[in-house]
């Protein structure tokens, strides 16, 4: 069974700019939760999709966005990037809503620095 | 305010030894906890996940134990090895009226040596 698949690995992009990140989950699963790594902050949760609708959303500005289409497949779209959106992106898949007995499967995520 | 604090931050052991990382949290109503390991550049890989009524759970080298009551849990590594070497996350769920939300401690990063 293929695992959760993060593209790209890794971004470089410029301040103002505008990334687009996807994510295919574990065939089945259907909630697909993204999260920002920081060495400093750890793993801070962004929002969380399921059957195509955000359920859930963390403390983060609305320049972050995200989607997920009928094939459980999402994105995320950070636009007017700023130089502290440098950080590690992690997406995640679960059979259940996020949090609940199921565990996460995470990808290995997309590395995005901003200069 | 809901928190998941995790020491020490940092360990460096021998191969071959134990080691015990220690997690507390402040996360109410308590739903689950959840221990990762996350090897550099990889995201996190699930080790366990332990409601409120389990004590003690393991995962081949890996055990983890449960103290609802004081709100602290443990992960113990048995006869360690270099592909060890990793920072652990304890994650707390909790339930809330929108579903449950996850609370992450920073990691303890630890590091087997020969």
């Amino acid at each position: 069974k293929a695992g959760v698949t993060q593209t790209p690995r890794y971004l470089i992009k410029t301040r103002g700019q505008q990334v687009t990140l996807s994510c295919s989950p574990i065939s089945g699963h259907r909630s697909v939760s993204w999260y920002q790594q920081t060495p400093g902050q750890g793993l801070q949760f962004l929002f969380e999709y399921f059957s195509e609708t955000q359920r859930n959303k963390g403390n983060f500005p609305g320049r972050f966005s995200g989607r997920q289409f009928s094939n459980s497949r999402s994105e995320m779209n950070v636009s007017t990037l700023e130089l502290g959106d440098s950080a590690l992106y992690l997406c995640a898949s679960s059979l259940e809503r996020q949090g609940a007995k199921s565990p996460l499967h995470f990808g290995n995520g997309t590395r995005l620095t901003v200069t | 305010k809901n928190q998941v604090e995790q020491s020490p931050q940092s360990l460096i052991i021998l191969e071959g030894k134990n080691c015990t990382l220690q997690c507390n949290y402040t996360v109410s109503p308590f739903s689950n906890l959840r221990w990762y390991k996350q090897d550099t550049g990889r995201g996190p890989v699930s080790l366990t996940i332990m409601t409120f009524s389990e004590n003690t759970k393991s995962n081949g080298r890996y055990t983890a134990t449960l103290d609802a009551d004081t709100k602290q849990s443990s992960l113990h590594i048995t006869a360690s090895q270099l592909s060890d070497s990793a920072s652990y996350i304890c994650v707390v769920s909790a339930l809330t009226g929108g579903g449950n939300k996850l609370t992450f401690g920073t990691g303890t990063q630890l590091k087997v040596e020969l």
